[in-house]
């Protein structure tokens, strides 16, 4: 157990709706990251934020956002599904924002888009 | 844009065999590389990682070696079991953005006994 949850661990939907993902960082984690994994594509880094702030942006499409909380938790809202966003989507967290800090994974959520 | 290319995309072996996974990578500035492991309807797990001012690294049944002159890096596995079988990523740090890991598509080895 990696101490990152994400919830919910399965979702299904249609085509054209709006879902969002929720991930809690390990304890004393600032930095979230976002992560889709599908299989012809592997993993892909969408987006990251350290202590509230966006640090980095990846291949994120402008149907997707995310926000990082004075908590910490942070959530990732995908809008106007396709089918092609089905995948899994991972959250990682680590104590610092350097890509050299060691990035812990949560289970993931599976996205299914009908 | 920046790339990690790994090789073999699957692998089978025999317990007790060994194995090897390979990567390369493009952007010279990266200067840190974790390996990962993910076993099925689990996340990446992190098992081994190195950075650029070491060449080689181990732990237990685990070695990275890299080669920073020809942006390669490579993953070996001594002694198999059953349960090294799993999905294996190798990751580079990419600083463009600054702070992201550019992931391989990944390896499945597969251990049999």
């Amino acid at each position: 157990d990696s101490g990152v949850t994400q919830t919910p661990k399965h979702l299904i939907t249609a085509t054209g709706q709006r879902v969002t993902l929720r991930c809690s960082p390990r304890s004393g984690d600032l930095s979230v990251y976002w992560y889709q994994q599908s299989l012809d594509q592997g993993l892909q880094f969408l987006i990251q934020y350290y202590n509230g702030e966006e640090r980095a942006k990846g291949n994120i499409l402008e149907r997707f956002s995310a926000q990082q909380f004075p908590d910490l938790h942070s959530e990732l809202n995908l809008s106007s599904l396709e089918l092609g966003d089905s995948a899994l989507y991972f959250c990682a967290s680590s104590v610092g924002g350097r890509a050299d800090n060691e990035q812990f994974f949560g289970p993931g959520t599976r996205l299914t888009v009908l | 844009g920046e790339n990690v290319e790994q090789h073999p995309s699957t692998l089978s072996v025999q317990e007790g065999d060994s194995a090897v996974i390979k990567c390369t990578y493009s952007d010279s500035a990266s200067n840190y590389f974790p390996w990962y492991k993910q076993e099925l309807g689990k996340g990446p797990q992190l098992i081994i990682d190195i950075r650029s001012n070491v060449g080689e690294k181990k732990d237990q049944r685990i070695a990275v070696t890299l080669n920073k002159t020809a942006k390669h890096f490579s993953l070996h596995i001594t002694e198999t079991q059953p349960e090294d079988s799993a999905v294996y990523f190798c990751a580079a740090s990419i600083n463009q953005a600054g702070t992201a890991l550019i992931f391989g598509k990944g390896t499945t080895l597969s251990v049999s006994s």
